[in-house]
């Protein structure tokens, strides 16, 4: 059974620092899925790694994926405020379900 | 387009009442999921089509059903509505074909209070 771990679950962090947000998964995967979801909000998608050292990139927000190690990373360069927000990744089993980590709660202070 | 969409947007059902969550998408994707989402946690998967006629069992599917006749619509019913299926349900829908998996795109949700 395909299991998702985020972590951390709560970050709060400074505008203009740097952090990473990691994502591991139990079995083998051909997908890997980044989504933001604002406060009351629904889901929207950020970023979909479907090989093995992809890496995507989109303003502050950088994904990558290691199918060897079963791990993604989301990393957010020089935070704003505006970046406040959860981020989930999901990823697809074997049979189409696609499981969803806890989330990640950011808050960026100014 | 006008892409996911959910019925109702709130709703309040005694213990014991049924109802049907409506879910559409006009997108002509073929696969569909249901998610339930509770306060300050992440989603669970309910039920998933990957096409019409054909529904599966997700993490957390007691207590609920579904049916897919055509490719735009996935209601979820709730028979016996209990307490603990108060949460906000998100259904969501995607493109997936040999070699392409797209990412899912998500309704507004419906939040559900059952008491």
């Amino acid at each position: 059974e395909l299991k998702v771990e985020q972590n951390p679950l709560f970050l709060s962090m400074q505008e203009g620092k740097n952090y990473t947000i990691y994502c591991n998964y139990s079995t083998t995967s051909d997908r890997l899925y980044w989504y933001r979801q604002d406060p009351g909000k629904s889901l929207e998608s950020l970023f979909v790694l479907l090989s093995n050292g992809a890496v995507k990139q989109e303003g502050r927000l950088m994904a990558s994926l290691d199918t060897k190690a079963r791990l993604s990373t989301l990393h957010i360069t020089a935070a704003v405020h505006d970046l406040s927000a959860t981020y989930f990744c999901a990823v697809g089993d074997r049979d189409d379900k696609i499981i969803f980590g806890k989330g990640t709660r950011l808050h960026i202070l100014p | 387009n006008a892409g996911v969409t959910q019925t109702p947007k709130f709703r309040i059902l005694k213990i014991g009442q049924s109802m049907t969550l409506q879910c559409t998408q006009d997108m002509n994707h073929n696969y569909m999921y249901w998610y339930r989402q509770d306060p300050g946690m992440g989603l669970k998967l309910i039920y998933y089509s990957v096409g019409a006629g054909i529904t599966d069992k997700g993490e957390v599917p007691n207590g609920y059903n579904v049916s897919r006749s055509t490719t735009e619509d996935f209601p979820l019913r709730l028979e016996l509505a209990a307490p603990s299926q108060t949460s906000v349900y998100f259904c969501a829908s995607s493109y997936h074909n040999r070699g392409q998996r797209d990412e899912q795109y998500f309704g507004p949700g419906t939040r559900l209070t059952v008491t």
